[in-house]
């Protein structure tokens, strides 16, 4: 079946620049997740939404970055004001409950002149 | 604070030989662990997880063992082929936020033909 996928794959924009990246998780998978992986590190976990509603948003960096999942399904992360240090490949993760494994997306790769 | 460590940043074996890569942890907390396999330009897939009520899981080529009492993990590929040529990511979540992976730095596995 599918996997995670995520758009767009890679996204180039400017200091100060808004920016929205895609995530479709797996069909029926409930539960999605968003973590940052900068270069040379593992990733980092950002925020985990259970059906509609953000969980656990305790690992957004700040208050420039916002995720949705209006229905349940597709999400976007939402960066405001981007800055240079946001610079990093964001990863999409879902499973099909909250104790359940998780299955990533190919990742967005984010630069920001 | 970095909770999850992986000290080596990279390995080569020959091929056929066995692969062993080493993760240690300092949360006392942590009861869940799991490998997940990242090749370029691609999300990290899931290997093989264990919890920790056992001391030894294994999936084919792979098997995972948990020492609790030194706080490690390693993960054994036997016998190691050139597909298995990737960065190797430890990961673990606490009984409190099981969703909330914690992720080491990578180690990059060559297999060597």
């Amino acid at each position: 079946g599918a996997g995670v996928s995520q758009t767009p794959s890679n996204k180039v924009t400017e200091k100060g620049k808004y920016v929205e990246l895609r995530c479709d998780p797996i069909s029926g998978h409930t539960a999605l997740y968003w973590y940052r992986q900068s270069l040379g590190q593992g990733p980092e976990f950002l925020i985990y939404f259970q059906g509609t509603g953000a969980a656990d948003d305790s690992g957004l960096p700040n208050d420039r970055f916002f995720a949705v999942r209006p229905e349940g399904s597709v999400s976007t992360l939402k960066i405001q004001r981007t800055e240079r240090g946001d610079s990093a490949v964001y990863l999409c993760a879902s499973s099909l409950g909250v104790q359940e494994t998780q299955y990533f997306g190919p990742g967005t790769r984010l630069l920001v002149l | 604070d970095q909770q999850v460590k992986q000290n080596s940043p990279s390995l080569s074996v020959q091929e056929g030989r066995i692969s062993i890569l080493n993760c240690d942890y300092t949360n006392s907390m942590f009861d869940y662990f799991l490998w997940y396999k990242k090749y370029p330009a691609e999300g990290p897939t899931f290997l093989i997880s264990i919890s920790s009520i056992k001391d030894k899981n294994e999936d084919g080529r792979f098997t995972v063992f948990l020492n609790k009492s030194a706080k490690h993990l390693s993960l054994h590929i036997v016998p190691s082929q050139p597909g298995d040529s990737a960065v190797y990511f430890c990961a673990a979540s606490a009984a409190s936020g099981t969703y909330k992976y914690i992720f080491g730095t990578g180690t990059r596995l060559k297999v060597l033909a």
